[in-house]
């Protein structure tokens, strides 16, 4: 089982904001980096640590997070954020392991 | 730009060795950065098998630890996966990817294009 838990699947209306979150103990200790994935295809660095993008990717994506709990929003979702996002950080043991969240697949309608 | 490329046998018997090689080109595999192995079985999600550091220091899932060893070759630019005992539930896409670790800090800022290997007779 996952350390860290995401909703399985959310969806949103082209053009509006979503927001994927991401639960766990240990992201009172570490920042969650964020990554989508498309069928087929290697995962793909979208946002790490406090709410950074690497080049290329959208402003449209943003990254927060609050306590036990790190959010991925997309503001302005567009037809090709339909994807698999995953959240991945440490472990909560103190082992410093790294851990991906279950992953959530984002409908775009 | 650092590209990483995985090459590896497809296909593995029941209770075999699986066996991956990670070549890294456009940097250096002893730059302060770790090395991990990421694997994805069909229609799941992400599975974090371990990570190496070119000094050879190791981190493993302890759910794979007892059968997975990850070392590298420093000459050739490369990291490399073994994971025995296979079973069908280790068919998977494998992943190799470059970690950038520091404090509260981790992300995999490079991946491999991923290599499906098949535990099948």
């Amino acid at each position: 089982s996952s350390e860290l838990t995401q909703d399985p699947a959310v969806s949103v209306a082209l053009g509006q904001t979503v927001r994927i979150t991401c639960q766990g103990d240990s992201l009172r200790s570490y920042y969650a980096s964020w990554y989508q994935q498309k069928p087929g295809q290697a995962p793909v660095l979208v946002i790490y640590g406090k709410n950074n993008r690497p080049s290329g990717i959208p402003d449209r994506f943003s990254g927060s997070s609050s306590g036990n709990t790190a959010s991925l929003t997309i503001t302005g979702a567009q037809a090709e954020d339909e994807a698999d996002y995953y959240c991945n950080s440490r472990d909560s043991s103190g082992n410093h392991l790294g851990v991906f969240g279950g992953g959530t697949k984002l409908t775009v309608l | 730009q650092v590209q990483l490329q995985e090459s590896g046998p497809g296909l593995v018997k029941p209770s075999g060795t699986l066996s991956l090689t990670c070549a890294v080109s456009g940097g250096s595999i002893s730059s302060s950065n770790w090395w991990s192995w990421v694997r994805q079985p069909p229609g799941k999600g992400l599975e974090w098998i371990g990570e190496i550091y070119h000094s050879g220091s190791t981190n493993y899932n302890p759910s794979l630890k007892s059968r997975v060893t990850i070392s590298v070759d420093k000459s050739k630019n490369q990291f490399s996966l073994k994971l025995s005992s296979v079973t069908a539930a280790d068919t998977a896409v494998y992943y190799c990817a470059r970690v950038l670790l520091s404090g509260s800090y981790s992300h995999f800022d490079y991946w491999g294009q991923g290599t499906l290997v098949t535990v099948s007779s």
